[in-house]
C-alpha cells in the first residue's frame, strides 16, 4: 500500500523560507522511473505543478518558481523535501506531495495547509 | 507551457444524468492527458491517465477520450459521491507540468 504524508510548519512569517517533509512508504527510489512531486492549491483555487525529483536524482522546478524552490531527496528515510524561500501571502497554500510515475499522479498525501501571515 | 482549459467551470446534473467535462489544450498533447477528481477537504484522485484508461479501482462510469488539444471526461450516469472538482492535467511538455482550471460538478 502506497502512502505519502506531508508534514511542515502550518504558519509562516512574509519573506522567510518553508521547508516541507514528505514521508512515504509502500514504493522505494530504487524503481526506475519513479518520481516524488510537488504540487499547491491556493484556497478555492486551481492545482498548481511546483516540482519533481525522479528516482536518479534528476530534479525538475516550476520554471515561474525555480529561482525560490529546492527539493531533495533522502533515498534511507524514504523522504522527500521541498523549500520555498522569501515566502510571501500568495504562498499561502496546500502544499500536496504525489507519487509520479508515467506523467500522472497516482498516489497523493493528504495535504499540508500552509499560511503565510505577519 | 501548455495551457489547459477546462470548461465549463460549473455544471449542474441531475443524479442518474450524463455529465461530459471538456479540456483544451493550447498545444497538442497527443494522448498525455490524465484526469482528476477533488472533493471538498481532500486531495485529488487520479481517474484516467493517457487519455482514456482508468486508473486502478476507478468505476466504468467514468469514461475519457480524446487526443492531441481536445478531451472529455463523462461520467455515464451520475452517482452522488461524484459531485466533486474535475481537473485535467498535461503531461506531454514539461516542465511544467500544467492543471487546468477545474470544472465543479454540481447537483441540480
Amino acid at each position: 500500500q502506497i502512502t505519502l504524508k506531508e508534514s511542515g510548519p502550518t504558519l509562516v512569517k512574509p519573506t522567510q523560507t518553508l521547508t516541507l517533509t514528505c514521508t512515504f512508504s509502500g514504493f522505494s527510489f530504487s524503481t526506475s522511473g519513479l518520481g516524488v512531486g510537488w504540487i499547491r492549491q491556493p484556497p478555492g483555487k486551481a492545482l498548481e505543478w511546483l516540482s519533481l525529483i525522479w528516482w536518479d536524482d534528476d530534479k525538475r522546478y516550476s520554471p515561474s518558481l525555480k529561482s525560490r524552490l529546492t527539493i531533495a531527496k533522502d533515498t534511507s528515510k524514504n523522504q522527500v523535501v521541498l523549500t520555498l524561500t522569501n515566502m510571501g501571502p500568495v504562498d499561502t497554500a496546500t502544499y500536496y506531495c504525489a507519487h509520479f510515475r508515467g506523467g500522472w499522479y497516482s498516489y497523493w498525501g493528504q495535504g499540508a495547509l500552509v499560511t503565510v501571515s505577519s | 507551457e501548455i495551457v489547459m482549459t477546462q470548461s465549463p467551470a460549473t455544471l449542474s446534473v441531475s443524479p442518474g444524468d450524463r455529465a461530459t467535462l471538456s479540456c483544451r489544450a493550447s498545444q497538442s498533447v497527443s494522448s498525455n492527458l490524465a484526469w482528476y477528481q477533488q472533493k471538498p477537504g481532500q486531495a485529488p484522485r487520479l481517474l484516467i491517465y493517457g487519455a482514456s484508461t482508468r486508473a486502478t479501482g476507478i468505476p466504468a462510469r467514468f469514461s475519457g477520450s480524446g487526443s492531441g488539444t481536445e478531451f472529455t471526461l463523462t461520467i455515464s450516469s451520475l452517482q452522488s459521491e461524484d459531485f466533486a472538482v474535475y481537473y485535467c492535467q498535461q503531461y506531454k511538455n514539461w516542465p511544467p507540468v500544467t492543471f487546468g482550471q477545474g470544472t465543479r460538478l454540481e447537483i441540480k
